[in-house]
């Protein structure tokens, strides 16, 4: 059973970089075919992806928070990380790490399948 | 870009219930919608996939249709434990829908 565990400060000042770690357990990070996302919440709303990537490390970001955002990964340690850098209180949210499923079939390529999430952790931007 | 809407936002339904939550996309996204269902407090939890796959481990009771524009979610017989929010996503483009909210009658 895959488990995904989000780590990092709860709280984070205005202007500075929001720094969380993702660490997988009973599956590789390595695995074909399994990208790894970084998804947020804001408080009493809705769902947005940040970014994905691959254990090779390629990446791909949500175009309108491309210029903030650096998502890498260490393999030997079965983590992946987020950074949010010039953080305001508009990126206050609950940030979840999820594995993210992409496959053939006949109809398609599918990307964004979140089948394992992490239990997600409260990232508050304040001074 | 794609814009996702779902109808109701908002129901209120009993234990033993058929309920539906529609989710519509501005343009035709084939079959590529996911749905999740959310407890508070919780992570989301995969249901569905490619419009119409049921996640492995998910109650047959679940179950989704649609292509092109028009998605649904049913549940045949509502559950105590059902009482949640439900997100459609559109996959490859990692849109989600803005929710629709099961409640206690």
């Amino acid at each position: 059973q895959v488990q995904l565990q989000e780590s990092g400060p709860g709280l984070v000042k205005p202007s500075q970089t929001l720094s969380l770690t993702c660490t997988v357990s009973g599956g590789s990070i390595s695995s074909g075919g399994y990208y790894w996302s970084w998804i947020r919440q804001h408080p009493g709303k809705g769902l947005e992806w940040i970014g994905y990537i691959y254990y090779s490390g390629s990446t791909y970001y949500n175009p309108s928070l491309k210029s903030r955002v650096t998502i890498s990964v260490d393999t030997s340690k079965n983590q992946f990380s987020l950074k949010l850098s010039s953080v305001t209180a508009a990126d206050t949210a609950v940030y979840y790490c999820a594995r993210d499923l992409h496959y053939y079939d006949s109809s398609g390529y599918y990307r964004g399948v979140f089948d394992y999430w992490g239990q997600g952790t409260l990232v508050t931007v304040s001074s | 870009d794609i814009q996702l809407t779902q109808s109701p936002s908002f129901l209120s339904a009993s234990v033993g219930d058929r309920v539906t939550i529609t989710c519509r996309a501005s343009q035709g996204i084939s079959s590529y919608l996911a749905w999740y269902q959310q407890k508070p407090g919780k992570a989301p939890k995969l249901l569905i996939y490619a419009a119409s796959t049921l996640q492995s481990g998910v109650p047959s009771r679940f179950s989704g249709s649609g292509s092109g524009t028009e998605f649904t979610l049913t549940i045949s017989s509502l559950q105590p434990e059902d009482f949640a929010t439900y997100y459609c996503q559109q996959l490859n483009s990692y849109l989600f829908g803005p929710g629709t909210k099961v409640d206690i009658k």
